[in-house]
């Protein structure tokens, strides 16, 4: 069972570079998630995606974009990378908002 | 403004003894809370829930125990095992706006053998 699956699990950018991390689940969610874990900071929401064709701002989007591309895959874009987008990004899904979150591995971006 | 909080960054326990994770929040409109669990290397995994109208939930050595007063809840994880050392994130959702899961900062969980 793949559950939530993403990729690249590393990327190390220079600043100003581009780069989409991309998310698939096969479990069928409604909604899927981005957020991003920094020290002391927890998980922290870049974007959601309550249903498919929908996307919503989280608490912090600046400097990203995202596309519900279909029911499975979810992508998060950075468009000019910047230092402090250095992170751990996870992709999540759940069936509904409310509900249990499955998570991916994760993706372990350096921004220099 | 955190609205979750996990005011132990880390936490050492004994084999065998109890594990009392603590969590408290701020908005009055979570009436949904979970548990998840982080190994390094791993994206975090479900553990246990509550819901608010309860007041405690348990699944085998891992309890739940809420306090919506006091807007606090803690894991309790007897007894504590090696394999559970993880870190450990409170989170919490409900019609705040968006029905948004928010979480903790986690807390980092050692348990000696």
């Amino acid at each position: 069972n793949a559950g939530v699956t993403q990729t690249p699990k590393f990327q190390v950018l220079k600043t100003g570079q581009s780069m989409t991390l991309q998310c698939a689940q096969d479990m069928n969610h409604n909604s899927m998630y981005w957020y991003r874990q920094d020290p002391g900071m927890g998980l922290r929401l870049i974007y959601y995606s309550a249903s498919e064709g929908t996307t919503d701002k989280g608490e912090v989007p600046n400097g990203y974009n995202v596309s519900r591309l279909n029911k499975r895959e979810f992508s998060l874009r950075l468009e000019s990378a910047a230092p402090s987008q250095t992170s751990v990004y996870f992709c999540a899904s759940s069936e509904e908002r409310k509900n249990i979150q499955y998570f991916g591995a994760g993706t372990r971006l350096s921004v220099l | 403004d955190q609205q979750v909080k996990q005011n132990s960054p880390s936490l050492s326990v004994q084999e065998g003894r109890i594990s009392i994770l603590n969590c408290d929040y701020t908005n009055s409109m979570f009436d949904y809370f979970l548990w998840y669990k982080k190994y390094p290397a791993e994206g975090p995994t479900f553990l246990i829930s509550i819901s608010s109208i309860k007041d405690k939930n348990e699944d085998g050595r891992f309890t739940v125990f809420l306090n919506k007063s006091a807007k606090h809840l803690s894991l309790h994880i007897v007894p504590s095992q090696p394999g559970d050392s993880a870190v450990y994130f409170c989170a919490a959702s409900g019609n705040t706006g968006g029905f948004k899961t928010i979480f903790g900062a986690g807390t980092r969980l050692f348990v000696k053998a």
